[in-house]
Order: structure tokens, then C-alpha cells, then sequence
């Protein structure tokens, strides 16, 4: 199966600060997600990328299939942008099987 | 509201004893997944099915069963022949590709924290 690293594992932001979170995989893909796991588990949607850029509100993303990576903007970042961001991938051909990364931890402190 | 349900939220078991987590979708999502989370780690496929009464092993499927015999529902059995059961349990589904305007974008329910001691 496809290998996802994400990049970097950790890191610590000052509120109202920019990121940019990395996601490289190991072969080709033909269904690229990111999402945002709060506190309480709760995995929630940010893009279906599998090429091109996108924007909703502060964050972007942008997928270059061709490359095989991925990266996610975070503009101003606020506290409640704390968490495990992580994306996942399928690989080209194996039907539905997303395969994830281990993720970014976020934290955005005042 | 459409969405996908987990019941329940908590779950403790005792060790050698069987245990079926539900998972319930309204979305008329043809395909349905189920993930397992270890601590600081990423989601493991599990099983998933595409149709009612199919469904394929993921990669992590040896101590678990499942069932697909309505489109709405896809329950996971943990068994006890599963060494490490203890772990955060996450539902999802997807339409179908080939269905006009599907994407196969997966969508996950809030998850069930299992504790077998």
C-alpha cells in the first residue's frame, strides 16, 4: 500500500500566526482528503482535493497530483484551529481504502 | 439531520468478552468504512463494503467481523480474538463512484472509545 508522511509532526503558534502543513505520498493517488480531528475525536471535513487549490475561509489547500503532495494554509490562525490535522489518501486502483497519515498536532496559543 | 451515527460514545468490556459497535447512516451512502485509532497514530482501515451483503477486509482485519445487511447499517464485532482491542473505533461512509456527481469523499461519524481491561 501507499506510505502518507505528513510534515511536521508538531507545532506551536502564536494566534493569528500562518502554517503550512505538508502531506507527501509514496505513489500516485486519486482521492486526497484533509481533516481536522478535534478534542473529542470528531474527524471533521476540510477538503476533498485530489488536484488543484481550493479556499474556505483561512484555510487552502493545494494538491499536485503530479508530485505526489499536498499542503494546507492556515491564514491567522486561532485557538479553536487547535488539533490533529491529517490527510489521507487513496491509491490509484484499490477501490475506496483510504490510507492516513499520522498527522500534524497543532496547538495555537494567546 | 443527515449524518452518521455511533452508538455508544464509552464502552468497556471485559477481557474474552465480545462486543459490536453500531454505526448508522442517513446520507444514502452506498459505501461504509470502519477505521480503528491508536494514540498519537493515524486511522487504520478495518473492513469496508461497497453494496449491501459484500464487504472486503481492510488492512488491520484479523479479530474483527462485520455485517452489511441493510444499507443504513454496518455493525463491527470485536472479538475476542483481537489482542489490542482497546481504541478509538471511527465509522464512515461515501457514495459509490460511477454515481453522478459522487466524489467518494468519506465522511465519519463522532467515534466510539472501546476499553477492554
Amino acid at each position: 500500500g501507499i506510505q502518507v508522511e505528513q510534515s511536521p509532526p508538531d507545532l506551536i503558534l502564536q494566534e493569528g500566526a500562518n502554517s503550512t502543513l505538508r502531506c507527501n505520498f509514496s505513489d500516485s493517488v486519486n482521492n486526497l482528503q484533509w481533516f481536522h480531528q478535534n478534542p473529542w475525536g470528531q474527524l471533521i471535513n476540510l477538503f476533498y482535493i485530489p488536484s488543484g487549490t481550493k479556499q474556505n475561509g483561512r484555510l487552502s489547500a493545494t494538491t499536485v497530483a503530479t508530485e505526489r503532495y499536498s499542503l494546507l494554509y492556515i491564514s491567522s490562525s486561532q485557538t479553536t484551529d487547535s488539533g490533529v490535522y491529517f490527510c489521507a489518501g487513496v491509491n490509484t486502483g484499490t477501490a475506496s481504502k483510504l490510507t492516513f497519515g499520522t498527522g500534524t498536532r497543532l496547538q495555537v496559543t494567546l | 439531520d443527515g449524518g452518521i451515527t455511533q452508538s455508544p460514545k464509552y464502552l468497556f468490556r471485559k477481557e474474552g468478552q465480545n462486543v459490536t459497535l453500531s454505526c448508522e447512516q442517513n446520507l444514502n451512502h452506498d459505501a461504509m468504512y470502519w477505521y480503528r485509532q491508536d494514540p498519537g497514530q493515524g486511522l487504520r482501515l478495518i473492513y469496508y463494503s461497497q453494496i449491501v451483503n459484500d464487504f472486503q477486509k481492510g488492512d488491520i482485519a484479523e479479530g474483527y467481523s462485520v455485517s452489511r445487511e441493510k444499507k443504513e447499517s454496518f455493525p463491527l464485532t470485536v472479538t475476542s480474538a483481537q489482542k489490542n482491542p482497546t481504541a478509538f473505533y471511527l465509522c464512515a461512509s461515501s457514495s459509490q463512484l460511477g454515481r453522478q456527481g459522487a466524489t467518494n469523499e468519506q465522511y465519519f461519524g463522532p467515534g466510539t472509545r472501546l476499553t477492554v481491561t
